[in-house]
């Protein structure tokens, strides 16, 4: 299995510029998230989903917009990036019975800078 | 979901035993603690988690007080591929699927 696989790696955007950053799983998991980590700190929540057709609001929403119409993808777009987008950004599935048994499984991530 | 507490930054023998605590003062009866740690920035990888016992598994041992109010994380020898951020992190399984992470541990193994 793959797992959680997210694209690109790596991102570099203008200010004012759009973007998605793909994620998708292949584990049949309902629920999919995405988080941003910044230097030195935790993650912290953006958007989330508990199956197609699903979203919700996180932490830190501002400036994200996410859609879920297959349970596979959960894309996550930037509307017009800003500096304060720059960040280290995972992807995250679970299901009711692995989040039981695993917990969650993380993509590697998609390091973005917005300069 | 409760809030947790870590030191920041801990050493380690290689070969010796790595404990790492955690304090959830204000854990729930439904909540499980769980652990997860970031190698160089890779997406975080789960460990192990809990509810009130022990447990064990190929990675690591997890021993939670019985007050449930703290818990540690025992890497029985740590070697030096196990230096990385730890985090522990309160969950209820009929929560919102929402994980709260702090800064965690960073757990340096030397040689």
């Amino acid at each position: 299995n793959a797992g959680v696989t997210q694209t690109p790696k790596f991102q570099v955007l203008k200010t004012g510029q759009s973007m998605t950053l793909q994620c998708a799983q292949d584990m049949n998991h309902e629920y999919m998230s995405w988080y941003r980590q910044d230097p030195g700190m935790g993650l912290r929540l953006i958007h989330y989903s508990v199956g197609a057709g699903i979203t919700d609001q996180g932490e830190v929403p501002n400036g994200y917009n996410v859609s879920r119409s297959t349970t596979e993808d959960f894309p996550l777009r930037l509307l017009s990036a800003a500096p304060s987008q720059t960040s280290v950004y995972f992807c995250a599935s679970s299901s009711p019975r692995d989040r039981g048994n695993y917990g969650y499984t993380f993509g590697s991530g998609t390091r973005l800078t917005v300069v | 979901d409760a809030k947790t507490t870590q030191p920041p930054s801990m050493d380690c023998a290689e070969g010796r035993a790595a404990n790492l605590p955690c304090n959830h003062s204000t854990i729930s009866g439904n909540e499980y603690v769980y652990w997860y740690r970031q190698i160089h920035s890779q997406g975080p990888q789960y460990i192990i988690h809990g509810l009130k016992n022990n447990e064990t598994n190929e990675m690591a041992s997890l021993i939670i007080t019985e007050d449930r109010k703290s818990s540690t994380l025992i890497l029985p020898h740590a070697t030096l591929r196990d230096t990385a951020v730890y985090y522990c992190i309160v969950e209820s399984l009929a929560g919102s699927y929402q994980l709260t992470f702090g800064k965690g541990t960073k757990l340096s193994v030397i040689p």
